[in-house]
Parts: C-alpha cells; structure tokens; sequence
C-alpha cells in the first residue's frame, strides 16, 4: 500500500516549457486534489476532482490543467511553465465517505514535487 | 479565504508549553489541523467540528470556539519531535476534507 505517489521529486524548466506532474493513489479515494505550497502563502489549492471524469478549480488554477481518466491518476500539467509557478507541489486524496473509520475528514499527501522555473 | 494563523513563529525550550491560534472572518464549520515536518509532506492531527469536543493527540489537544470563529493548538510539554509548521484548515459543517483552506502555517522550533 504506497499512498499517493508523486513524481518527480525535483525538476527544473525554462520559461515557456512544458510539463506535467504526476499523482497516482492505490487506496481507492474519489477525491484527489492538487495543492502548492510557497513561503508565507501556505497551501493554497489549485484544482480537485471528485472522481473519474471530474474534475473543478480551486483558489489558483491559472496556468495548470488536470483530467481524471482513471480514479488513481490525477496528473497536473503546466502548459507554458512561468517563474511564478516555481513552488513545492503536493497531491493529496481524501478517503471515501461512508468507508467508515473518518477517512473521509483525512487528507493523505504525497512526498511533494519541487519545481524551478528558470 | 485563507483563515489566519498566529503566531507566524515561536521558538521554545523542551517541556514548554505552546499556543498557536487560528481565525477566520467566515462562519467556521470545521477546522482540520495538520503538521509538516521539514522536507516532508504534511500529516493530519485532528479534526474539530462545529459544536464538537476538545480534541486530543497525545500531548497536543484543541479546541474551537464558535463565537471567536477561532481554533487553538496547544502544545504542552513540547518534545523535540513537535518541530515543524502547523497549518489550520477550515472546512464545511461535515468535517469533510474536500476544499479544505489552509492558513499560512505556523512554524515551531522545540530547542534542547
């Protein structure tokens, strides 16, 4: 049972490059969400799904797409990479209601991916 | 909107006591503590909801009050293992974790 996968864990770009951060979960969570983490800011949310073929904006969602094709992948891409976007981005999944145990009220991370946009 | 943290950081000796406060100018239905650890991703230490009891996780408990729309971390007799950056999370009146707001984080360094 690994959690919430994220890769990579480290990756640089140039302005205008393009690239896409990868999420996958193995606990069967309809809920997956994509957070940046930047000094000072806190954890701000940028785009959530709630399941397959779902998928809705957060607080800062210009500039990254997401699709959910499958309930374990949620992947963040970044069309045109802009410095703003340097930042540490964690994937997150929530666990299903009615599981029992309050998954549901639980946020698992992964690891976090640190991106520099040069 | 982001709720708000206080303090932003605090330094402590091992076996002293902590208080990190967390409001927000909304209705608070349900306020989600967790702690990050430097380098690592951030873990869940506990819920409060609306109307709910104070919450307790070992020597870290907290409490919520409506009025104040605030939520308290108090930390008592801090361990070195209580180092890293606490963030409040407000969520809806289910407690549930979807959308959660997360603060700005407090950081906290327990000293030998």
């Amino acid at each position: 049972n690994a959690g919430v996968t994220q890769t990579p864990k480290f990756q640089v770009l140039k302005t205008g490059q393009s690239m896409t951060l990868q999420c996958a979960q193995d606990m069967n969570h309809e809920y997956m969400s994509w957070y940046r983490q930047d000094p000072g800011m806190g954890l701000r949310l940028i785009h959530y799904s709630v399941g397959a073929g779902i998928t809705d904006q957060g607080e800062v969602p210009n500039g990254y797409n997401v699709s959910r094709s499958t309930t374990e992948d949620f992947p963040l891409r970044l069309l045109s990479a802009a410095p703003s976007q340097t930042s540490v981005y964690f994937c997150a999944s929530r666990g299903n209601p009615g599981q029992g145990n309050s998954g549901a009220n639980v946020l698992t991370f992964g690891a976090g991916s640190r991106l520099t946009v040069l | 909107q982001q709720p708000v943290q206080s303090p932003q950081a605090v330094i402590l000796r091992e076996g002293e006591d902590a208080v990190i406060n967390c409001s927000s100018s909304k209705a608070l239905y349900s306020v989600h503590w967790y702690r990050q650890k430097h380098g690592e991703a951030p873990v869940f230490l506990m819920i409060l909801l609306k109307g709910g009891e104070q919450k307790g996780h070992d020597k870290i408990s907290a409490s919520f009050n409506e009025k104040k729309q605030q939520s308290s971390l108090y930390l008592t007799a801090s361990q070195l293992s209580y180092s890293g950056t606490y963030f409040c999370g407000t969520g809806p009146i289910s407690g549930s974790a979807r959308q959660l707001t997360f603060g700005s984080g407090t950081q906290l360094t327990v000293l030998p």
